[in-house]
């Protein structure tokens, strides 16, 4: 069975500095995908990035991009230029790629961050 | 709020009621997944819908839960004989297709359900 694992239960950084949430995850599985999740205090969930096992490019969305080893199983996420809007939870996920039943989202335990003025 | 909207937001309940959720996707989507979010946890599998076909069910889901999706379109969760341990925001997400990372998705706002 696939997990995901995030070993940073809150985390602080100053506003408009760098930050780097981690997440490790373990499967056999080769194709398969992985996201980040936050979540806002008392709102909904969104996705703010994801990344295809099989591209070795790390994916980028604006001031948000990941560091995927694929080897090491390691998918860490990081916030560039911190606003105090990007205080919330953020959970990491993995979703199989393949076609076989199991098509479900597992979820980290989540990490908080804090933004500091 | 896109893409999908959840019925009711809170729900207050005593021990050994029933109570029933509902999720209400604003576009066709295939697919629908219920999870389960204790506080300061990330979301747990339930169970998830292709259409109106049940494909999979957690060991998490137990016989005092059922979940339905008669015309592949919304969803009910409920749990009869509510126990303190169901406590928990209840989450439904769409996808719209399983053909990779660029469907769409979606997580609704959830249902916060208190147990007394």
């Amino acid at each position: 069975a696939q997990t995901v694992t995030q070993s940073q239960p809150e985390m602080s950084v100053q506003e408009a500095e760098t930050v780097t949430l981690s997440c490790t995850y373990d499967t056999s599985e080769s194709d398969y995908y992985l996201f980040w999740y936050k979540q806002p205090p008392s709102r909904q969930m969104i996705l703010v990035i994801r990344q295809e096992a099989y591209k070795q490019q790390n994916a980028t969305e604006n001031r948000f991009s990941v560091n995927f080893q694929k080897a090491a199983k390691s998918f860490s996420l990081k916030i560039s230029d911190s606003q105090l809007g990007d205080a919330a939870m953020y959970f990491c996920a993995y979703r199989s790629a393949g076609f076989g039943r199991d098509d479900k989202i597992i979820f980290g335990k989540g990490t908080r961050l804090h933004i500091l003025p | 709020d896109t893409g999908v909207s959840q019925n009711p937001r809170h729900k207050i309940t005593k021990r050994g009621q029933n109570v029933t959720f509902r999720c209400d996707p604003i576009s066709e989507h295939n697919r629908l997944y219920w999870y389960r979010q204790t506080l300061g946890q990330g979301p747990e599998f339930l169970t998830y819908f292709q259409n109106e076909a049940q494909l999979e069910k957690s060991r998490l889901l137990s016989d005092r839960f059922s979940a339905e999706r008669p015309k592949g379109s919304f969803s009910t969760l409920e749990i009869q004989r509510t126990e303190q341990g169901d406590s928990a925001m209840y989450l439904c997400y769409l996808q719209a297709s399983r053909a990779g990372p660029t469907d769409t998705q979606y997580f609704g706002p959830g249902t916060r359900l208190t147990v007394l």
